[in-house]
């Protein structure tokens, strides 16, 4: 399996665009993750699915970032407008199963710059 | 919510030696993680763990569910384990979120 994949690596934009990233999980996986990384406050758990669901939004950090998942195989978070604040890394992830023992497989990740 | 710490923040060893990084939690958890970040960004997961001990290569990872605490250690360490080294935890199911909180991560920095 290629593992999870992330597109684009790198995004740079300005300020009020639309940022839309995107997410693959491995096939067969249940759980979906969408992760954000900054110097500041280090990895933060931004919103899960499982089966398709969205379970917990509540480190969405505010009304411009939206995530869906249409089908099992793809999920995307999307900010609108984007702010400077809102640069950081953000990986996507996925596990099998809902259980003690189920594993978190980790995307390459996402570069996000906004000027 | 559940407080990740870990310490320490930075550790520089020569190589060859022993490595000890900690990590404490505030409540009570289904299962721990220790991850590796290396230079290059990407995350790969080291040990999920709920209970006792796992090995791996020259990796140990230990938890002591009584107090809240872990333990990666690394034995004969080389200069390619030079990588951040991150904690997270995951509440128990049903209590809330399924994804993991994390610690600040350890930057480990081995000298040849």
């Amino acid at each position: 399996d290629a593992g999870v994949i992330q597109s684009p690596r790198h995004e740079v934009t300005e300020m009020g665009q639309e940022v839309t990233l995107r997410c693959k999980p491995i096939s067969g996986h249940d759980y979906l993750f969408w992760y954000r990384q900054t110097m500041m406050r280090g990895l933060e758990l931004l919103i899960y699915f499982n089966n398709n669901v969205p379970i917990d939004d509540s480190g969405m950090p505010e009304d411009r970032f939206s995530a869906k998942m249409p089908n099992a195989s793809f999920s995307t978070l999307k900010i609108q407008p984007s702010e400077p604040r809102d640069s950081a890394v953000y990986f996507c992830a996925s596990s099998l199963l809902r259980d003690s023992y189920n594993e978190q497989f980790f995307g390459p990740g996402t570069r996000l710059t906004v000027l | 919510k559940n407080e990740v710490e870990q310490s320490p923040q930075n550790l520089t060893a020569q190589e060859g030696e022993f490595i000890t990084i900690n990590c404490s939690y505030s409540v009570g958890i289904s299962a721990l993680h220790w991850l590796q970040q290396h230079p290059g960004g990407g995350i790969v997961s080291l040990f999920m763990l709920s209970s006792g001990k796992k090995k791996h290569g020259r990796l140990i990872a230990t938890i002591n569910i009584q107090e809240k605490h872990s333990s990666l250690h690394i034995t004969a360490s080389h200069p390619r384990d030079s990588a951040v080294y991150i904690c997270a935890v995951r509440s128990p199911s049903g209590g809330g979120a399924d994804g993991l909180t994390f610690g600040k991560g350890t930057h480990l920095i081995i000298q040849p």
